[in-house]
């Protein structure tokens, strides 16, 4: 199984601020690793896909970037509504597991 | 705008079958996948497996002996069933639909989820 592994596991930041975080399987994938936004009290909610491809109806100050084992969500000018817990996917192979979140706070 | 709505009880005795349903409004379901989630505090978020298409299902190796999930088109919706439930497997359970787009596979739209407790 792949295990997934996110950095850091609470980040604090402001309104307007930029931030980045990282996600590290334990085995080298390619463009299968996608990012979930989650708020308290409701579903994941998916970000990114593919790496580096937005979501439909998502935000572009949200943005995907790596590769191999080593993988970035930034977010660009913090808003309100970012501050959540995020979450990494790996979709290569079964069982498909995530990391174990980034919680962003104020 | 398709939406998902999970149901089922609550609560579950040990040892018994914890069996939710998830209604799918707005899409047909030929050519998805559809998928059973979990998430509780000890194991995070954890993918219990999918339907595809009635009849092809995947199912996560660690539940595999314990889990069906099946689907009927007709009615627009699809079930879960773990037997031999314990309290490890309370949880909040998503149902979501899967997406294979291309090199791309991800899940794109989620219930709203329901807890399940295990607890006599």
């Amino acid at each position: 199984d792949i295990q997934m592994t996110q950095s850091p596991s609470s980040l604090s930041a402001s309104v307007g601020d930029r931030v980045t975080m990282t996600c590290r399987p334990s085995q080298s994938l390619n463009t299968d690793l996608n990012w979930y936004q989650q708020r308290q009290g409701e579903p994941p909610n998916l970000l990114i896909y593919g790496v580096s491809n937005l979501q439909s109806g998502v935000p572009s100050r949200f943005a995907g970037s790596g590769s191999g084992t080593d993988f970035t969500l930034t977010i660009n000018s913090l808003q309100p509504e970012d501050f959540a817990v995020y979450y990494c996917q790996q979709s290569k192979s079964a069982p498909y597991s995530f990391g174990q979140g980034t919680r962003l706070e104020i | 705008q398709v939406q998902l709505q999970e149901s089922g009880p609550g609560l579950v005795k040990p040892s018994e079958t914890l069996s939710l349903t998830c209604s799918v409004s707005g899409d047909s379901m030929t050519g998805h996948f559809w998928i059973w989630l979990r998430q509780s505090p000890e194991k995070g978020l954890e993918w219990i497996g999918y339907v595809y298409n009635t009849w092809t299902t995947y199912y996560n190796p660690s539940l595999k002996s314990r889990v069906t999930i099946s689907m009927e088109t007709s009615n627009n919706h699809f079930s879960l069933s773990l037997n031999s439930v314990t309290a490890a497997d309370t949880a909040v359970y998503f149902c979501a639909r899967g997406i294979n787009n291309g090199p791309y596979w991800y899940f794109d739209l989620w219930g709203r989820g329901t807890l399940v407790t295990v607890s006599s």
